[in-house]
């Protein structure tokens, strides 16, 4: 079965720093999801990718689904203390049923 | 409705009861998920209903969990004889399908149920 590993596993920057966070993938994706959760809330759904070499960015964030398509990765720049929370990435390996990630906890220092 | 809708948002109970979680999804999408998501844990597959199509139950952890999903729409999540390891955010999801084009799979979440069992 497939499986989604990311790191780093928590995270605490200095606001104004830029991070990176990784899943890699046991399996070849055919199409990653990225989502955000703030504590105690559900998740809030990013962004998508879905082709090799993609590249997506929102406001200050960046996420690309490599060459390869086993992994992904999500890039602030310049955070700030709105983009605390969790990350997750999910796929859907070509059934219905969703895989998460870890989760990456995500702490920005004011 | 604009969102995936839970309700109630928290609920404390005793041990031994039972208790219904509601969840009312995005019109239009046939898709609903149901997970646990326990403290410092990953999202818990539990149920997941696609039209009229028979429900996987794959993900219930027990026979005191069931869920059912009325005229496509609303789902509501029943845990009978509460134990305090059901204590958990419970997340439902939905999408406007699932299988096929990756876009059409996006999960939309609830904001959760926090259950606590005491």
């Amino acid at each position: 079965s497939q499986e989604l590993e990311q790191s780093p596993q928590s995270l605490i920057v200095q606001e104004g720093k830029n991070l990176t966070i990784n899943c890699t993938s046991s399996k070849t994706l055919y199409g990653l999801y990225w989502y955000k959760q703030k504590y105690g809330e559900g998740l809030i759904f990013l962004m998508m990718l879905q082709k090799g070499g993609e590249e997506k960015s929102h406001e200050k964030i960046t996420a690309k689904l490599d060459e390869k398509k086993q992994q992904s990765s999500l890039h602030i720049t310049a955070s700030q203390p709105s983009h605390a929370g969790i990350y997750l990435c999910g796929a859907a390996p070509g059934t219905y049923k969703y895989i998460f990630g870890t989760g990456t906890r995500l702490k920005v220092l004011a | 409705g604009a969102g995936v809708s839970q309700s109630p948002s928290n609920k404390v109970t005793e041990k031994g009861k039972d208790v219904e979680l509601r969840c009312d999804p995005i019109s239009g999408h046939t898709a609903l998920y149901w997970y646990r998501q326990s403290l410092g844990q990953g999202l818990e597959f539990l149920i997941y209903f696609q039209g009229n199509s028979a429900p996987d139950k794959s993900g219930l952890p027990s026979d005191r969990f069931s869920a059912e999903r009325t005229g496509g729409s609303v789902s509501t999540l029943t845990i009978q004889r509460t134990q305090q390891e059901d204590s958990a955010v419970y997340l439902c999801a939905s999408s406007w399908r699932s299988g096929g084009a990756v876009a059409k799979n996006i999960q939309y979440f609830g904001a959760g149920t926090r259950l606590s069992v005491l």
